[in-house]
């Protein structure tokens, strides 16, 4: 069965204390990764898919690697307004998306 | 009017109501989505739809009565619901499917279910 588990469940930060978020996952046959911002009140944005182990994303603060067993969102010198909860979802067949529970993260000024 | 719009926002409902919930997307997408977010628990596929078919139902109880009467417009027909049923309904589209077509997501309708 595909799993996918994000740690950890809540994040606090101070304003440019850089920091990484983890997506650990066992899949049969991944297809591609995808990370989500969502807002409060909201629903999820889209912001990567990782195809293959040792691939790369960057968006502004934002930095997504992939390897054989896990994903990870590395955050650099966060702002409040990176404050949201972010979501990793496993690809597997089809339009079928495995989503983790994902991790809350508060950046403080 | 852009992206993917979902209306009401907010719904309490009694459990002998009927009620209905209302996506429209403004992306030319061919796919859409009903997705149940709870509380600590991950986001939850409901029903998919592709070409206004229904490719997908994902074990979801008979009182979600999906309909995708166009590409464009999407509904979720609710009654006599449990309290448990109390969450945040998600609608997304995508062109195609698959993982190269990302979701993209409307802001939701929060269910209340007294």
């Amino acid at each position: 069965e595909d799993q996918v588990t994000q740690s950890p469940e809540a994040l606090r930060l101070q304003e440019g204390e850089s920091s990484s978020l983890n997506c650990s996952y066992t899949v049969s046959g991944l297809r591609g990764l995808f990370w989500y911002r969502q807002d409060p009140g909201k629903g999820p944005e889209f912001l990567f898919t990782l195809y293959s182990a040792g691939e790369e994303k960057e968006k502004e603060r934002l930095k997504a690697t992939l390897t054989k067993k896990e994903s990870f969102l590395h955050i650099t010198a966060p702002k409040p307004e990176d404050s949201a909860t972010y979501l990793c979802a496993l690809g597997t067949s089809g339009s079928r998306l495995t989503f983790g529970e994902g991790t809350q993260l508060t950046v403080n000024p | 009017e852009t992206g993917v719009t979902q209306t009401p926002r907010h719904l309490v409902m009694g459990m002998t109501n009927k009620k209905s919930l209302k996506c429209e997307q403004h992306l030319g997408h061919n796919a859409m989505y009903w997705y149940k977010q709870s509380a600590k628990k991950p986001l939850e596929l409901m029903f998919v739809y592709s070409l206004e078919e229904r490719v997908e139902n994902n074990s979801v109880p008979s009182r979600f009565s999906p309909e995708c009467p166009n590409s464009s417009h999407l509904f979720l027909h609710l009654h006599t619901l449990q309290p448990e049923d109390s969450a945040l309904y998600l609608c997304a589209s995508s062109q195609g499917q698959g993982v190269n077509s990302p979701l993209h997501f409307g802001n939701g309708t929060r269910l209340t279910v007294t």
